[in-house]
């Protein structure tokens, strides 16, 4: 079983819509995690931290349930900017990342 | 502030060449991670400095990769000799301290082995 699990999608919706990503871990010792985005041909960026229950940004709303080992990230309202790659961090002892293979999210107009 | 500079940006090589990279993090981050990006997949950890010193570098390959930081600030991961299945993004990180988990990445460097 792979350390940090996400469905590769691509998730194609529609302007306007909500969408999820869930991502799981194994790592029960597990200390925070992180949803970055990650354009085409570019570097990943941090999007979010999710260091306890959870939190908001805006449209973006990240959670995290440490009894079932996984985080998801909520996109209200999706703008055409959104599409990009989603990668779902965690970070274990030493500052170790590992990530994710990412969710691919496409907005269409 | 200025962000994590990595060079050269591309760089095309046959199998068997060796290649380096270089990478310059965010002024005063402690701590510089090297990652492994192949098509399709998330960013893999090769190596791990803080400061100067080896955190872990469990996942490089040291038959053939190596990495060095010498003065704790700018450091240089090379390949030698590179295989096909070395074609790949390689990402350098930084983050302020051993304690700090949040990691700011470098645009990369794209290496293509023919």
């Amino acid at each position: 079983r792979k350390e940090v699990e996400q469905d590769p999608g691509p998730f194609n919706v529609p302007e306007g819509a909500t969408v999820a990503f869930n991502c799981t871990y194994s790592n029960s010792a597990s200390q925070s995690f992180f949803w970055y985005r990650q354009d085409c041909r570019k570097e990943p960026k941090l999007l979010m931290s999710v260091y306890s229950s959870g939190n908001e940004d805006g449209r973006f709303t990240a959670q995290l349930n440490r009894a079932s080992q996984y985080i998801s990230l909520l996109i209200r309202d999706s703008k055409l900017s959104d599409s990009a790659t989603y990668l779902c961090a965690v970070n274990t002892r030493g500052n170790k990342l590992v990530f994710g293979a990412g969710t691919i999210l496409r907005v269409k107009s | 502030e200025a962000g994590v500079a990595q060079s050269p940006r591309y760089k095309i090589i046959e199998k068997r060449q060796s290649v380096a990279f270089w990478c310059n993090p965010i002024s005063g981050h402690a701590t510089l991670y090297w990652y492994q990006q192949i098509l399709g997949q998330g960013p893999k950890l090769l190596i791990q400095f803080q400061n100067n010193g080896v955190v872990d570098d469990s996942q490089l390959p040291k038959d053939r990769f190596s990495a060095e930081r010498l003065k704790g600030v700018d450091s240089t991961l090379k390949i030698q000799p590179a295989k096909l299945e070395d074609s790949a993004v390689y990402l350098c990180a930084s983050s302020f301290g051993a304690s700090d988990p949040i990691q700011y990445f470098g645009a990369g460097t794209r290496l293509s082995v023919l």
